[in-house]
């Protein structure tokens, strides 16, 4: 598997708090993407990166910022969390040559009540 | 936006039976992605394929790619247990980055 963590791997928050969830890889790959799966819609991108403080808008972008300080790291940050954004969280790497693959974290799984 | 269409949503199979989920989209593909993700699990990188037309195989696992890239199919024979969990097409979009628009998924489990 790629060296790709994400933190925490579980959370559990109240409607309106901040959450921020974090990706780090040791591939020091260019590309990293945000995604959340939820049943019956797939995986959907929420945003991703082509490089340190360049992001740009997935598909379900509404709710969501993140931030690229460090080719390692990519973080998530919901400003103010609603019951909608309860999802699973999958970060990855890649996409930008060879196969074009990409590689997925394990996931974070965020409940917000 | 990009859409592509994945079915069935599921498919419960004995062991030993053979299996096919297909993906359809109302727009030419430039590339298209297979991954199976397991139950708990992240997804994985099964296949890309390119061509118009293109055939590949894993093993028990043949991934079609139609003549006018519309369409795609994971086709897997003689199931086995392992092969339990959720299949995902994606379609490639190049903007600079490779982004990927999934389908829904086909959740295949299996009766020893």
């Amino acid at each position: 598997d790629a060296g790709i963590t994400q933190s925490p791997r579980h959370k559990v928050t109240e409607t309106g708090t901040p959450v921020t969830l974090r990706c780090h890889q040791t591939e020091n790959h260019r590309y990293m993407y945000w995604y959340r799966q939820d049943p019956g819609h797939g995986l959907r991108l929420i945003h991703y990166s082509y490089g340190v403080k360049d992001t740009d808008k997935g598909e379900v972008s509404d709710g969501y910022s993140v931030s690229r300080s460090k080719t390692e790291d990519f973080l998530l940050t919901l400003e103010s969390a609603t019951s909608s954004q309860t999802s699973v969280y999958f970060c990855a790497i890649g996409g930008g040559g060879g196969m074009g693959e990409q590689y997925f974290g394990p996931g974070t799984r965020l409940t917000v009540t | 936006g990009q859409q592509v269409m994945q079915i069935p949503q599921y498919q419960h199979v004995q062991e030993g039976e053979d299996f096919t989920t297909y993906c359809n989209s109302s727009t030419t593909l430039s590339n298209i992605q297979w991954y199976k993700q397991r139950p708990g699990g992240h997804p994985v990188f099964l296949i890309q394929l390119v061509k118009s037309g293109e055939v590949k195989k894993q093993k028990r696992l043949t991934f079609q790619f139609g003549e006018a890239k519309k369409n795609s199919s994971l086709h897997i024979t003689a199931t086995q247990t392992t092969d339990v969990g959720t299949y995902f097409c994606a379609e490639v979009i190049i903007q600079g980055a490779q982004k990927l628009v999934f389908g829904q998924g086909t959740r295949l489990t299996i009766n020893p």
